[in-house]
């Protein structure tokens, strides 16, 4: 049973538009939630996270929105870029541990 | 390199063969986390070291699956009796540990293994 939910595989946007990748969860003891980067053949990198005391945390162009009583997150990018171009991980910890779970991923193509 | 190195990047092996992958984790990182990464998935954790001891294993599948990290740093994913469902990339990831837990690990590029 998959705890961490990213419903859409792949997302294909234009240079200069916004990405939107979405996240879904079903465990209510989440309390964490961070977005992975990964390019191929090197290890995910973290790019930005939100407390559940918070609904939005904006960094530069990107920007993750908590919607607690949905049980969704969401991740912004505006603009988009071809650098952007990469899989991105959604995960969520609980703090009762040190674990992460994470979600299948959405691979994100921009193009020029 | 300053970040997590882990060798070897790929490995081939034989069902039913023992295979041992490493992890060199940054240098002071006191937390140690091991990941598996199936094809099309998120990776999956497996297990996680504070300093020496395994603080979580509840994610090793099945008693062939071992971990150690015999001085705090370093450390061993070691799986016995490799089967074709074993194979993946394994990530090592490592952190900072200071006070509350917050998820920003530092992951090493992972060792895929491919079990024939």
């Amino acid at each position: 049973d998959q705890q961490v939910k990213q419903n859409s595989p792949s997302l294909s946007v234009q240079e200069g538009r916004i990405s939107i990748l979405n996240c879904d969860y079903t465990n209510s003891m989440f309390d964490y939630f961070l977005w992975y980067k990964k390019y191929p053949a090197e290890g995910p990198t973290f790019l930005i996270s939100i407390s559940s005391i918070k609904d939005k945390n904006e960094d530069g162009r990107f920007t993750v929105f908590l919607n607690k009583s949905a049980k969704h997150l969401s991740l912004h990018i505006v603009p988009s870029q071809p650098g952007d171009s990469a899989v991105y991980f959604c995960a969520a910890s609980d703090n009762a541990g040190n674990m992460l779970t994470f979600g299948g991923g959405t691979r994100l193509m921009v193009k020029p | 390199g300053a970040g997590v190195s882990q060798t070897p990047s790929n490995k081939v092996t034989e069902k039913g063969k023992y295979v041992e992958l490493r992890c060199d984790p940054i240098s002071g990182h006191t937390a140690l986390y091991w990941y598996r990464q199936s094809l099309g998935q998120g990776p999956e954790f497996l297990i996680y070291f504070q300093g020496t001891g395994a603080a979580d294993d509840s994610g090793l599948p099945n008693d062939r699956f071992f971990a150690v990290r015999p001085e705090g740093s370093v450390s061993t994913l070691k799986i016995q009796r490799t089967e074709r469902g074993d194979s993946a990339v394994y990530l090592c990831a490592s952190s900072l540990t200071l006070g509350e837990f917050t998820g920003e690990l530092f992951f090493g590029e992972g060792s895929r293994l491919t079990v024939l």
